[in-house]
Protein backbone atom coordinates (compact mmCIF):
# COMPACT_ATOMS: atom_id res chain seq x y z
CA UNK A 1 0.00 0.00 0.00
CA UNK A 2 1.41 3.24 -0.77
CA UNK A 3 0.18 6.94 -0.05
CA UNK A 4 -2.91 7.44 2.14
CA UNK A 5 -5.69 4.69 2.94
CA UNK A 6 -9.20 4.66 4.06
CA UNK A 7 -11.33 1.73 5.60
CA UNK A 8 -14.05 1.25 5.08
CA UNK A 9 -14.79 3.56 1.86
CA UNK A 10 -17.90 3.21 2.26
CA UNK A 11 -20.83 3.03 5.40
CA UNK A 12 -24.84 3.22 6.26
CA UNK A 13 -25.13 3.58 10.03
CA UNK A 14 -28.37 4.19 11.76
CA UNK A 15 -28.46 7.07 13.89
CA UNK A 16 -27.72 4.78 17.51
CA UNK A 17 -25.15 2.93 15.75
CA UNK A 18 -21.20 3.05 16.59
CA UNK A 19 -18.84 2.86 14.06
CA UNK A 20 -14.88 3.79 13.45
CA UNK A 21 -13.02 5.03 10.25
CA UNK A 22 -9.39 4.10 9.29
CA UNK A 23 -6.96 6.28 8.27
CA UNK A 24 -3.28 4.78 7.33
CA UNK A 25 -0.20 7.14 6.02
CA UNK A 26 2.88 4.84 4.18
CA UNK A 27 4.59 8.04 3.57
CA UNK A 28 6.76 8.85 7.14
CA UNK A 29 4.76 12.13 7.63
CA UNK A 30 4.03 13.60 10.94
CA UNK A 31 0.89 15.34 10.71
CA UNK A 32 -2.50 13.93 9.93
CA UNK A 33 -5.99 15.51 9.43
CA UNK A 34 -10.00 14.63 9.01
CA UNK A 35 -11.70 16.78 7.13
CA UNK A 36 -15.65 16.87 6.18
CA UNK A 37 -16.80 17.32 2.66
CA UNK A 38 -20.74 18.35 2.06
CA UNK A 39 -22.02 18.51 -1.33
CA UNK A 40 -21.25 21.89 -2.49
CA UNK A 41 -19.48 22.92 0.47
CA UNK A 42 -15.96 23.77 0.64
CA UNK A 43 -14.00 20.91 3.31
CA UNK A 44 -14.03 21.59 6.58
CA UNK A 45 -11.30 21.23 8.91
CA UNK A 46 -11.98 18.49 11.87
CA UNK A 47 -8.81 17.55 13.57
CA UNK A 48 -5.53 17.55 13.14
CA UNK A 49 -3.05 15.65 15.31
CA UNK A 50 1.11 16.87 14.93
CA UNK A 51 3.64 14.32 16.09
CA UNK A 52 0.41 12.50 17.66
CA UNK A 53 -0.81 15.62 19.72
CA UNK A 54 -4.33 17.08 18.86
CA UNK A 55 -3.74 20.35 17.59
CA UNK A 56 -6.74 21.38 16.60
CA UNK A 57 -10.80 20.49 17.32
CA UNK A 58 -12.29 22.46 15.17
CA UNK A 59 -15.62 23.13 17.08
CA UNK A 60 -16.65 19.54 16.28
CA UNK A 61 -19.32 17.82 18.53
CA UNK A 62 -18.94 15.24 20.45
CA UNK A 63 -20.31 12.62 18.86
CA UNK A 64 -17.20 12.41 16.94
CA UNK A 65 -13.89 11.51 18.75
CA UNK A 66 -10.61 11.22 17.04
CA UNK A 67 -7.89 9.14 18.01
CA UNK A 68 -3.80 8.77 16.72
CA UNK A 69 -1.85 6.02 18.77
CA UNK A 70 1.07 6.31 16.46
CA UNK A 71 2.39 9.17 13.47
CA UNK A 72 0.70 6.58 11.12
CA UNK A 73 -2.63 5.86 12.45
CA UNK A 74 -5.85 7.61 12.68
CA UNK A 75 -9.39 7.54 13.45
CA UNK A 76 -12.40 8.70 13.91
CA UNK A 77 -15.10 7.21 16.14
CA UNK A 78 -18.71 7.72 15.26
CA UNK A 79 -21.17 7.98 18.11
CA UNK A 80 -24.88 8.90 17.69
CA UNK A 81 -24.64 10.64 14.42
CA UNK A 82 -27.37 12.68 12.89
CA UNK A 83 -28.72 12.49 8.96
CA UNK A 84 -26.84 16.27 8.52
CA UNK A 85 -23.45 14.04 9.17
CA UNK A 86 -23.35 12.11 5.92
CA UNK A 87 -20.72 13.18 4.09
CA UNK A 88 -17.35 12.29 2.64
CA UNK A 89 -14.85 12.20 5.19
CA UNK A 90 -11.27 12.61 4.11
CA UNK A 91 -8.03 11.90 5.76
CA UNK A 92 -4.94 13.76 4.83
CA UNK A 93 -1.39 14.33 6.01
CA UNK A 94 2.26 16.08 5.65
CA UNK A 95 5.52 15.51 6.48
CA UNK A 96 6.76 17.72 9.05
CA UNK A 97 3.67 19.01 11.09
CA UNK A 98 0.76 21.05 10.87
CA UNK A 99 1.61 24.78 10.45
CA UNK A 100 4.84 24.39 7.95
CA UNK A 101 4.70 25.18 4.23
CA UNK A 102 3.75 21.64 3.05
CA UNK A 103 1.64 19.79 1.21
CA UNK A 104 -1.37 17.60 2.29
CA UNK A 105 -1.89 14.85 0.71
CA UNK A 106 -5.45 12.80 0.80
CA UNK A 107 -6.47 9.49 0.77
CA UNK A 108 -9.44 8.43 -1.04
CA UNK A 109 -12.17 9.14 1.82
CA UNK A 110 -15.32 7.21 3.42
CA UNK A 111 -18.73 7.82 1.79
CA UNK A 112 -20.72 8.05 4.96
CA UNK A 113 -24.61 7.44 5.08
CA UNK A 114 -26.59 7.78 8.40
CA UNK A 115 -30.06 7.09 7.99
CA UNK B 1 -10.52 34.95 9.07
CA UNK B 2 -8.86 33.22 6.07
CA UNK B 3 -11.24 33.29 3.11
CA UNK B 4 -10.98 31.69 -0.68
CA UNK B 5 -13.71 32.18 -3.16
CA UNK B 6 -13.72 30.24 -6.40
CA UNK B 7 -15.27 30.83 -10.03
CA UNK B 8 -16.86 30.12 -11.89
CA UNK B 9 -18.93 27.21 -9.95
CA UNK B 10 -18.69 25.15 -13.09
CA UNK B 11 -17.32 25.55 -16.39
CA UNK B 12 -18.41 22.69 -19.62
CA UNK B 13 -15.73 23.23 -22.42
CA UNK B 14 -15.10 21.26 -25.71
CA UNK B 15 -12.07 19.07 -26.27
CA UNK B 16 -8.93 21.29 -27.28
CA UNK B 17 -11.06 25.04 -26.07
CA UNK B 18 -8.52 26.53 -23.19
CA UNK B 19 -9.93 28.10 -20.27
CA UNK B 20 -8.89 29.49 -17.17
CA UNK B 21 -10.18 29.01 -13.49
CA UNK B 22 -9.99 31.54 -10.87
CA UNK B 23 -9.12 31.07 -7.18
CA UNK B 24 -9.43 34.57 -4.88
CA UNK B 25 -8.27 34.76 -1.65
CA UNK B 26 -7.99 36.88 0.98
CA UNK B 27 -5.48 35.69 3.80
CA UNK B 28 -2.86 37.73 6.51
CA UNK B 29 0.17 36.91 5.46
CA UNK B 30 0.24 34.12 2.39
CA UNK B 31 2.57 30.94 4.00
CA UNK B 32 1.03 28.80 0.80
CA UNK B 33 -1.98 28.32 -2.31
CA UNK B 34 -2.54 25.09 -3.43
CA UNK B 35 -4.36 23.77 -5.87
CA UNK B 36 -5.66 19.99 -5.76
CA UNK B 37 -8.16 17.75 -8.60
CA UNK B 38 -10.84 15.67 -7.10
CA UNK B 39 -12.42 13.49 -8.97
CA UNK B 40 -16.11 11.70 -8.38
CA UNK B 41 -16.08 9.80 -5.19
CA UNK B 42 -12.34 10.43 -4.37
CA UNK B 43 -9.91 12.59 -2.32
CA UNK B 44 -8.52 15.66 -3.65
CA UNK B 45 -5.04 14.90 -5.72
CA UNK B 46 -2.22 17.49 -5.30
CA UNK B 47 -1.05 19.69 -8.09
CA UNK B 48 0.87 22.34 -7.30
CA UNK B 49 1.80 24.68 -4.36
CA UNK B 50 2.85 28.45 -5.29
CA UNK B 51 4.37 30.40 -2.26
CA UNK B 52 4.50 34.17 -3.88
CA UNK B 53 3.36 36.49 -6.33
CA UNK B 54 4.25 36.22 -9.47
CA UNK B 55 5.59 32.44 -9.32
CA UNK B 56 3.74 30.20 -12.25
CA UNK B 57 3.90 26.25 -12.03
CA UNK B 58 3.14 23.81 -15.22
CA UNK B 59 2.18 20.22 -15.61
CA UNK B 60 1.00 19.06 -18.92
CA UNK B 61 -2.12 20.63 -20.10
CA UNK B 62 -2.18 22.76 -16.64
CA UNK B 63 -0.95 26.17 -15.35
CA UNK B 64 -0.91 27.72 -12.30
CA UNK B 65 -0.34 31.52 -11.74
CA UNK B 66 -0.51 33.95 -8.42
CA UNK B 67 -0.47 37.10 -7.75
CA UNK B 68 -1.29 38.85 -4.25
CA UNK B 69 -5.40 39.02 -4.77
CA UNK B 70 -5.75 36.15 -6.68
CA UNK B 71 -4.43 32.62 -8.42
CA UNK B 72 -5.75 31.38 -11.63
CA UNK B 73 -5.43 27.43 -13.34
CA UNK B 74 -4.97 27.48 -16.55
CA UNK B 75 -5.85 24.68 -18.82
CA UNK B 76 -4.59 24.58 -22.90
CA UNK B 77 -6.31 22.39 -25.20
CA UNK B 78 -7.63 20.24 -22.48
CA UNK B 79 -8.87 16.72 -22.81
CA UNK B 80 -12.10 14.63 -21.48
CA UNK B 81 -10.03 13.42 -18.99
CA UNK B 82 -9.34 16.71 -17.59
CA UNK B 83 -13.22 16.66 -16.44
CA UNK B 84 -13.07 16.81 -12.66
CA UNK B 85 -13.78 19.41 -9.77
CA UNK B 86 -10.65 21.62 -9.07
CA UNK B 87 -10.12 22.88 -5.40
CA UNK B 88 -8.03 26.36 -4.09
CA UNK B 89 -6.86 26.38 -0.60
CA UNK B 90 -4.51 28.73 0.93
CA UNK B 91 -2.26 28.43 4.38
CA UNK B 92 -1.54 31.86 5.94
CA UNK B 93 -0.16 33.64 8.83
CA UNK B 94 0.00 31.68 11.69
CA UNK B 95 -2.56 29.18 11.20
CA UNK B 96 -1.72 25.88 9.95
CA UNK B 97 -5.23 24.95 8.50
CA UNK B 98 -6.00 24.84 5.20
CA UNK B 99 -8.58 27.35 4.20
CA UNK B 100 -10.77 25.52 0.53
CA UNK B 101 -12.97 27.13 -1.82
CA UNK B 102 -16.19 25.36 -2.67
CA UNK B 103 -14.75 23.89 -6.19
CA UNK B 104 -14.95 24.50 -9.58
CA UNK B 105 -16.35 21.43 -11.62
CA UNK B 106 -14.45 21.36 -15.17
CA UNK B 107 -16.50 19.07 -17.68
CA UNK B 108 -14.56 18.54 -21.13
CA UNK B 109 -16.89 17.25 -24.07
CA UNK B 110 -14.98 15.39 -26.70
Amino acid sequence: ETGVTQTPRHLVMGMTNKKSLKCEQHLGHNAMYWYKQSAKKPLELMFVYSLEERVENNSVPSRFSPECPNSSHLFLHLHTLQPEDSALYLCASSPEGAGQQETQYFGPGTRLLVL
Amino acid sequence: EDQVTQSPEALRLQEGESSSLNCSYTVSGLRGLFWYRQDPGKGPEFLFTLYSAGEEKEKERLKATLTKKESFLHITAPKPEDSATYLCAVLGGNDYKLSFGAGTTVTVRA
